[in-house]
């Protein structure tokens, strides 16, 4: 158990729609990654959160939004989904930004029909 | 940019084979470098890390030595078992974090 939490675990919906996934990070850590997994594209970097501030973004489309609260949790927001956003999201966290030890959680995936 | 390049998947390998997973990286600085295991629905754990040339990350029989005059992470195992079956990720970060980077993925199976 890497002490990092993600909610739902499964989810199914239709194209158009929006979603909300949640990310509890490890105790006492102040940086949240989002990574989206899918069969064709590997592990893609979207964004990153330290201490509630964006500190980095990658591939993220504009369809998608993050933010991390005051209590750290994070929160990866997904509209106007299309079949192809179907993946596994990863959230990931660390103690800062610099010492690049990722504790991943289970991921949550995604199919959109 | 900062990139990560490894071996084409999958590798496939009976007990107790020796294993190897190439991995190169392009970076401007003096990145840390890790390996990370992903096991069939679960998500991503580190394996073993290097934070400096020369420096050698090891972890459960997996080694690995960071190796700057030709940029490459290689993970090791002398003796395979079905157990290891998993995907294989090499990464690298920079000092500041803000850029870790993962390589696509290698897939192992052992078969026993």
């Amino acid at each position: 158990d890497s002490g990092v939490t993600q909610t739902p675990k499964h989810l199914i919906t239709a194209t158009g729609q929006r979603v909300t996934l949640r990310c509890s990070p490890r105790s006492g850590d102040l940086s949240v990654y989002w990574y989206q997994q899918s069969l064709d594209q590997g592990l893609q970097f979207l964004i990153q959160y330290y201490n509630g501030e964006e500190r980095a973004k990658g591939n993220i489309l504009e369809r998608f939004s993050a933010q991390q609260f005051p209590d750290l949790h994070s929160e990866l927001n997904l509209s106007s989904l299309e079949l192809g956003d179907s993946a596994l999201y990863f959230c990931a966290s660390s103690v800062d930004d610099y010492t690049g030890e990722l504790f991943f959680g289970e991921g949550s995936r995604l199919t959109v029909l | 940019g900062n990139s990560v390049t490894q071996m084409e998947g999958p590798v496939t390998l009976s007990e107790e084979a020796f294993l190897t997973i190439n991995c190169t990286y392009t970076a401007t600085g003096y990145p840390s470098l890790f390996w990370y295991v992903q096991y069939p629905g679960e998500g991503l754990q580190l394996l073993l890390k290097a934070t400096k040339a020369d420096d050698k990350g090891s972890n459960k029989g997996f080694e690995a030595t960071y190796r700057k005059e030709t940029t490459s992470f290689h993970l090791e195992k002398g003796s395979v078992q079905v157990s290891d079956s998993a995907v294989y990720f090499c990464a690298l970060s920079d000092r500041r974090g803000q850029n870790f980077v993962f390589g696509p993925g290698t897939r192992l199976s052992v078969l026993p």
